[in-house]
C-alpha cells in the first residue's frame, strides 16, 4: 500500500537553531501534504496546507515565518522550523494526498523535535 | 466549525473485558469518520473508517458505526488485550480533505 515516510523520526536541535523535517510520499505522487503537530497529552492540530508548486496554507495561530513549508515536488514535503525554541518541543506529522479531494490520505510516522 | 469531542482518559480495564470510546462530532456536510490509533514512540495508524452513514468499520476485533442521527462514532471492542494499550483518536474529514481530531483517549489493559 502507499506509504508515506518521514525524516529524522527523532531530532534533537539547540534553541537558536533550525531544523528541517522532511516528509516524503514513497509510491505515489502527493499533490497536497498536511502538517500537523501535537503537543504532549494533547491532540493532533493542523499547521498548514501545502499544495505542489505552490505557498502553504497555514491555520490561524501558525507563524508561517517561523514554521516554514516547501513542497517542492509531488514527493517531497518539508517543515523548517526556524530559530527553534523549547516550547516547539513536539510530535510533528504529516499526512499526504494523491490527486483531487476525496481520494486517500496517508500518514507518515511522525518527527518528535526535542530543542534543548 | 468541524469538531470532534470524545471521553476523557485514561480508560483502565482488565484483560478480556469490554471497551467503549465514545465519540461525537459536529461538521457540515458529508465528513468521513476515522479512529486511529498511537502507540507509545509511535506515529498515527488508521485503525478503521466509515465514509458514510450507516456504515460500519472493523479491525482487529475494533468496531464503530458512523451514526448520523446522534453525531456518533463510538469505537468498541468485545475482549480487549494488553496489547491494545494505546492512545485512541477518533477524527473526522472533511470535504476539504481537513482532519478533526479529539483529544485523544489513553486505554491501559491490566493483565
Amino acid at each position: 500500500g502507499a506509504v508515506v515516510s518521514q525524516h529524522p523520526s527523532w531530532v534533537i536541535c539547540k534553541s537558536g537553531t533550525s531544523v528541517k523535517i522532511e516528509c516524503r510520499s514513497l509510491d505515489f505522487q502527493a499533490t497536497t501534504m498536511f502538517w500537523y503537530r501535537q503537543f504532549p497529552k494533547q491532540s493532533l492540530m493542523l499547521m498548514a496546507t501545502s499544495n505542489e508548486g505552490s505557498k502553504a496554507t497555514y491555520e490561524q495561530g501558525v507563524e508561517k515565518d517561523k514554521f516554514l513549508i516547501n513542497h517542492a515536488s509531488l514527493t517531497l514535503s518539508t517543515l523548517t522550523v526556524t530559530s527553534a525554541h523549547p516550547e516547539d518541543s513536539s510530535f510533528y506529522i504529516c499526512s499526504a494526498r494523491a490527486g483531487s479531494v476525496g481520494n486517500t490520505i496517508y500518514f507518515g510516522e511522525g518527527s518528535w523535535l526535542t530543542v534543548v | 466549525g468541524d469538531s470532534v469531542t470524545q471521553m476523557e482518559g485514561p480508560v483502565t480495564l482488565s484483560e478480556e473485558a469490554f471497551l467503549t470510546i465514545n465519540c461525537t462530532y459536529t461538521a457540515t456536510g458529508y465528513p468521513s469518520l476515522f479512529w486511529y490509533v498511537q502507540y507509545p514512540g509511535e506515529g498515527l495508524q488508521l485503525l478503521l473508517k466509515a465514509t458514510k452513514a450507516d456504515d460500519k468499520g472493523s479491525n482487529k476485533g475494533f468496531e464503530a458505526t458512523y451514526r448520523k442521527e446522534t453525531t456518533s462514532f463510538h469505537l468498541e471492542k468485545g475482549s480487549v488485550q494488553v496489547s491494545d494499550s494505546a492512545v485512541y483518536f477518533c477524527a473526522l474529514m472533511n470535504n476539504f480533505n481537513k482532519f478533526y481530531f479529539g483529544s485523544g483517549t489513553k486505554l491501559n489493559v491490566k493483565p
